[in-house]
């Protein structure tokens, strides 16, 4: 079946420092890939997305490259803020015979301090 | 995008009670979701609501414990039934747009706290 696999957390990292969060995946066919990210106390909110091998999403400074031959997501921004501390969701959703349904991977939590 | 919102924010509930939320969408759209998030953890898809008949629910999820309603396009309801404490989480809905775009947003959650 489908699956998501994130690197664990928390990731504690200083200001303007690089992050990266990895995200692999395990589906048949051509999934979407999305990341998601959870403010404390709020609701999900999308950050980016990528529909086929190849597309780069992009938001806020954050980027993810959909790799079909690596099968990974990873997440990465260049110069983080403490706006940034949040929980980070990767994802996917299969467009066939499981349409719309999301399968999200455990979530990756970011600190960052000043 | 939507704008989606949930009734209620959060409340404290005692064992053995009932507690309906709410799912109000703002737009048209064509699928509707309830997830679950216990505490520290990732999502769970309890059911997709379906308009105007039952719900589809994922293995481990029954219509007894989380019946859900959907009466139109932009309202549905998910009930928790029989509450017990290791029902405490986060409850969120969530929409895919009309329009055929393969994303899903979601609403604000519900943070239940079960006694």
């Amino acid at each position: 079946g489908n699956s998501v696999t994130q690197m664990e957390g928390p990731v504690t990292l200083s200001e303007e420092a690089f992050l990266t969060i990895n995200c692999t995946y395990t589906a048949t066919g051509y999934p979407s890939l999305f990341w998601y990210v959870q403010y404390p106390g709020e609701g999900l909110q999308l950050l980016l997305k990528a529909t086929k091998a190849d597309d780069k999403g992009s938001n806020k400074g954050f980027e993810a490259t959909y790799r079909k031959e690596t099968t990974s997501f990873h997440l990465e921004k260049g110069s983080v803020q403490v706006s940034d501390s949040a929980v980070y969701f990767c994802a996917l959703s299969r467009t066939t015979d499981s349409w719309g349904k999301f399968q999200f991977g455990a979530g990756t939590q970011v600190v960052v301090t000043p | 995008s939507a704008v989606i919102s949930q009734k209620p924010s959060r409340d404290i509930c005692q064992r053995g009670t009932s507690l309906t939320i709410q799912c109000q969408v703002d737009s048209q759209v064509t699928m509707m979701f309830w997830y679950r998030q216990q505490p520290g953890q990732s999502l769970t898809l309890i059911a997709t609501a379906n308009q105007g008949s039952e719900a589809t629910y994922e293995s481990g999820f029954v219509i007894d414990k989380f019946p859900i309603s959907r009466p139109n396009l932009t309202f549905s309801t998910l009930t928790v039934s029989n509450m017990s404490p290791e029902d405490s989480s986060i409850y969120l809905c969530s929409v895919v747009l009309a329009g055929g775009r393969n994303e899903q947003f979601f609403g604000p959650g519900t943070r239940l706290t079960v006694l």
